[in-house]
């Protein structure tokens, strides 16, 4: 059966620091991988996207970016944390189906991110 | 332009009395049509899902959701609330016109009364 990884669960940074959450995928091949991020009290947005390795597309302008080094891993990063940054981080993945159309979406358990 | 729209930030009901949360889409084709729940600071988890099979789709939980075309609409019903149901539901559409990749609508709060 298929399984998503996601860590750290909580996370506590300065301002300023860098930033690495992983994302990994077992039991799947060529997953199309997600980085959502939910504000509180609002909906998700999503951050990056990705068909397969080294391909990434960014969805909104921000201070953070995304890395597919293999098959199964994405990466969130950013080199210097900023206060706005602060959320619930969540990495999905799906897979394409026979008409071409992505199925649904399996969910990590979130990491909750603050930067102080 | 918005692709799904949840009419409704916040539900509360009694529990064992019925729950209604109402999902508007803007697509010319049929989409895929599915509805997550999350419970706080967890993950999401799929409750039911329609591609294009019978428009009255069951899922977990006892809920149930049904397609309307005429309507572009996929409400999200369960007869009888428990008190676990409290959560946040999220319609998610998939359309051809956004590459394919899953819009989410804005979320509702469900609150279950005792």
């Amino acid at each position: 059966s298929q399984t998503i990884h996601q860590w750290p669960a909580t996370l506590v940074q300065p301002v300023g620091s860098p930033l690495s959450l992983e994302c990994t995928v077992e039991g799947t091949s060529n997953p199309n991988l997600y980085w959502y991020r939910q504000a509180a009290g609002r909906g998700l947005q999503l951050l990056f996207y990705s068909v397969g390795i080294g391909q990434i597309s960014s969805e909104v302008p921000q201070n953070l970016s995304a890395s597919r080094p293999q098959d199964r891993q994405f990466i969130l990063s950013s080199k210097k944390l900023l206060l706005s940054d602060s959320g619930f981080y969540l990495c999905a993945w799906s897979l394409m189906g026979a008409t071409n159309v992505n199925t649904e979406a399996f969910f990590g358990q979130g990491t909750r991110l603050t930067v102080v | 332009a918005q692709s799904v729209t949840q009419l409704d930030s916040h539900v509360s009901v009694s529990e064992g009395t019925p729950v209604l949360l109402r999902c508007n889409y803007s697509s010319s084709y049929s989409p895929s049509l599915f509805w997550y729940v999350q419970h706080p600071n967890k993950g999401l988890q799929l409750l039911l899902k329609y591609t294009s099979a019978a428009t009255l789709v069951k899922g977990i939980n006892g809920f149930e959701a049904e397609f309307k075309k005429s309507e572009t609409s996929f409400h999200l019903t369960k007869p009888s609330a428990h008190m676990s149901d409290a959560a946040e539901y999220f319609c998610v559409v998939i359309l051809r016109s956004n590459d394919y990749k899953l819009s989410f609508g804005a979320g509702t709060t469900v609150t279950v009364r005792a």
